[in-house]
């Protein structure tokens, strides 16, 4: 499974936008990109998944560039109940995945 | 809410002693992953269970082991506690491509965890 590297923290204000960039040099063609988000003593929780380009839900956006070497999580306008850890993980979406998280970028949003 | 239920919650046990914990997979998900979480560290994958086999097993020892129920339930089993073995598990239920169910497919709905000290 691709590696991915991602900075280990980041700190943000009430209502800025925040993006998270993800390194995954050895992204195979049957790859796709996740992001999960995890509260203390929680499980992580699914944000967004996408094979290249753009994804947008309700809670965030998602840009792959044409190489797919990378990806940013975007997460706008941000609030206090924000603040957690975000991982971006690399792999099939098969159901069968193995997924290996990192140590995750933890976000600290203050008022 | 994903709809994963873990139990127990918290446990402690000491050195040596066996643990046993469950997991309840979301409605419409026939796979089960278990995860080991150790403080300030990203989880790691221990096994997954599809259709009640073992389909895939991370780096940990044998001592280690699940099984997977006809309603797609799980457990997790680790003999010989040691110390090292404090953390939180994570059970994750997900579902195949061409499977109905909630969800993307391969997207991972987390239970709660259930968070073992071993003394």
């Amino acid at each position: 499974l691709a590696k991915t590297t991602q900075p280990i923290s980041m700190d943000s204000y009430e209502g800025q936008e925040v993006n998270i960039t993800c390194s995954h040099n050895n992204i195979a063609t049957n790859d796709y990109i996740t992001w999960y988000q995890q509260f203390p003593s929680q499980g992580p929780r699914f944000i967004i998944q996408g094979y290249k380009t753009k994804v947008t839900n309700e809670v965030a956006s998602l840009f792959i560039p044409a190489d797919r070497k990378s990806s940013t999580l975007s997460l706008p306008r941000v609030s206090l109940s924000d603040t957690a850890v975000y991982y971006c993980l690399v792999g099939p979406n098969t159901g069968f995945q193995k997924l290996v998280f990192g140590t995750g970028t933890r976000l600290l949003v203050s008022p | 809410e994903t709809g994963v239920t873990q139990s127990p919650t918290h446990l402690i046990k000491t050195r040596g002693q066996q643990v046993t914990l469950r997991c309840s997979s979301q409605s419409g998900h026939n796979t089960v992953s278990w995860y080991q979480q150790a403080l300030g560290q990203g989880p790691q994958f221990i096994f997954q269970y599809y259709r009640e086999e073992e389909n895939g097993r991370g780096n940990f020892p044998p001592r280690f082991s699940g099984l997977q129920f006809p309603n797609y339930s799980s457990e997790l089993n680790v003999n010989a506690l040691e110390l090292d073995d404090s953390a939180l598990y994570l059970c994750a239920s997900s579902r195949q491509a061409l499977a109905g169910g909630p969800g993307q497919a391969g997207e991972l709905f987390f239970g709660e965890g259930s968070r073992l000290t071993v003394l």
